[in-house]
């Protein structure tokens, strides 16, 4: 069955632009978690959604924002892109029944703000 | 809060050689344990996990016990290849939260 899709794999944004990222969960997943990944702070939980409502949400600023479609597709937007944005982020997606299953994560997006 | 704490890499070693990655953790309640692994480029890969104490995880020749007296969940294999060399991560949820609290990770290399 596939797994869990992320796109794009590589984005160069400019400091104050905006960018949109997607992800398709496996099928039959309904929680879709988002992760921050960078050299310095690790990684960082995001939010998560399930059934298109935010069930959980991480301490970044509310220039992170997140949905999800009844589809249990998600996407993640920054706006106003700070140069200290630049990451790998993850998404993660789990049944949303049994947390302790264990989440199966996409190879990620590498986001670069110049 | 929840903590995780791994030992400071890396780790290198040679083929064949025995492997331990420390990991312990700080949480209320009784969380699930997960070792994940990356190699370059690419997301996480779930290695194994445990669900309650003195559950052992092993997956690929590599097995972790979950052990609640000492909160710890150190990662085992009992001869490295070439091929295991990435980064571990070790991770908790607590089920309550939806997310998982990862450690720092611990880069391995494996030298023929």
């Amino acid at each position: 069955k596939a797994g869990v899709t992320q796109t794009p794999r590589y984005l160069i944004k400019t400091r104050g632009q905006q960018v949109t990222l997607s992800c398709s969960p496996i099928s039959g997943h309904r929680s879709v978690s988002w992760y921050q990944q960078t050299p310095g702070q690790g990684l960082q939980f995001l939010f998560e959604y399930f059934s298109e409502t935010q069930r959980n949400k991480g301490n970044f600023p509310g220039r992170f924002s997140g949905r999800q479609f009844s589809n249990s597709r998600s996407e993640m937007n920054v706006s106003t892109l700070e140069l200290g944005d630049s990451a790998l982020y993850l998404c993660a997606s789990n049944s949303g029944v049994q947390a302790n299953y264990g989440y199966t994560f996409g190879s990620g997006t590498r986001l670069t703000v110049v | 809060g929840n903590s995780v704490t791994q030992m400071e890499g890396p780790v290198t070693l040679s083929e064949e050689a025995f492997l331990t990655i420390n990991c312990t953790y700080t949480a209320t309640g009784y969380p699930s344990l997960f070792w994940y692994v990356q190699y370059p480029g690419e997301g996480l890969q779930l290695l194994l996990k445990a669900t309650k104490a003195d559950d052992k995880g092993s997956n690929k020749g590599f097995e972790a016990t979950y052990r609640k007296e000492t909160t710890s969940f150190h990662l085992e294999k009992g001869s490295v290849q070439v091929s295991d060399s990435a980064v571990y991560f070790c991770a908790l949820s607590d089920g309550k939260r939806g997310a998982l609290t990862f450690g720092s990770g611990t880069r391995l290399q494996v030298q023929p």
